[in-house]
């Protein structure tokens, strides 16, 4: 049973545009979420996050928001640069389970020059 | 040098190995975990240490076991290593309690089995 989902595989965008990817979760419980960025041969670097009181958090040219009532979340990367292209992967966190991260699959982002 | 050092960053054994990976942090964090992650899906998490004296079992331990050396280091082992087992591994840390802690990385340790 998967709690958070990344429905999209992945995703292409030009550079300059917008880059919107979506997270689902079905745990009502989790408090925090966040987003990790993946290079090919390295491991996830934390990119974002937010709490489940706040329903948008922006750190320059990212910003995650936070839909509780349809359990729903996205990362928006405004301007998409050609090395934003990774895997983004969706975090969850309950205090419940002292803050263990539940993941998704993925999204690979491709920004094209 | 790397926060979070996993050893090796390759291996290639046969089935029925004890297999070891390390990893040793000088971030100075209280929480260590360890990962597996296979083509197409997520992280899921192996096993967890809060403190040297605390080990949990995660979401995928069967055929797992971990030893929390000291508070730098947490090792995964393999006691007989199957094929299945062939995934991406990822050890990590935070400082403590609270949901917005982000869990720091290694770079993985990639491993094989024939």
């Amino acid at each position: 049973d998967q709690q958070v989902k990344q429905n999209s595989p992945s995703l292409s965008v030009q550079e300059g545009r917008i880059s919107i990817l979506n997270c689902d979760y079905t745990n009502s419980m989790f408090d925090y979420f966040l987003w990790y960025k993946k290079y090919p041969a390295e491991g996830p670097t934390f990119l974002i996050s937010i709490s489940s009181i706040k329903d948008k958090n922006e750190d320059g040219r990212f910003t995650v928001f936070l839909n509780k009532s349809a359990k729903h979340l996205s990362l928006h990367i405004v301007p998409s640069q050609p090395g934003d292209s990774a895997v983004y992967f969706c975090a969850a966190s309950a205090i419940g389970s002292n803050y263990k991260l539940t993941f998704g699959k993925g999204t690979l982002l491709t920004v094209n020059p | 040098d790397a926060d979070v050092t996993q050893t090796p960053r390759n291996r290639i054994t046969k089935t029925g190995k004890r297999i070891m990976l390390e990893c040793s942090q000088t971030k100075g964090h209280d929480r260590m975990y360890w990962y597996r992650q296979d083509p197409g899906l997520g992280l899921r998490l192996i096993y967890y240490s809060f403190d040297v004296k605390d080990i949990n079992k995660g979401e995928i331990s069967d055929g797992y076991s971990v030893s929390r050396q000291a508070q730098a280091k947490f090792s995964l082992s393999l006691e007989s290593a199957i094929p299945n087992q062939t995934a991406l591994y990822f050890c990590a840390t935070s400082v403590g309690t609270g949901g917005d802690q982000p869990q720091h990385f290694g770079d993985g340790t990639r491993l094989s089995i024939l």
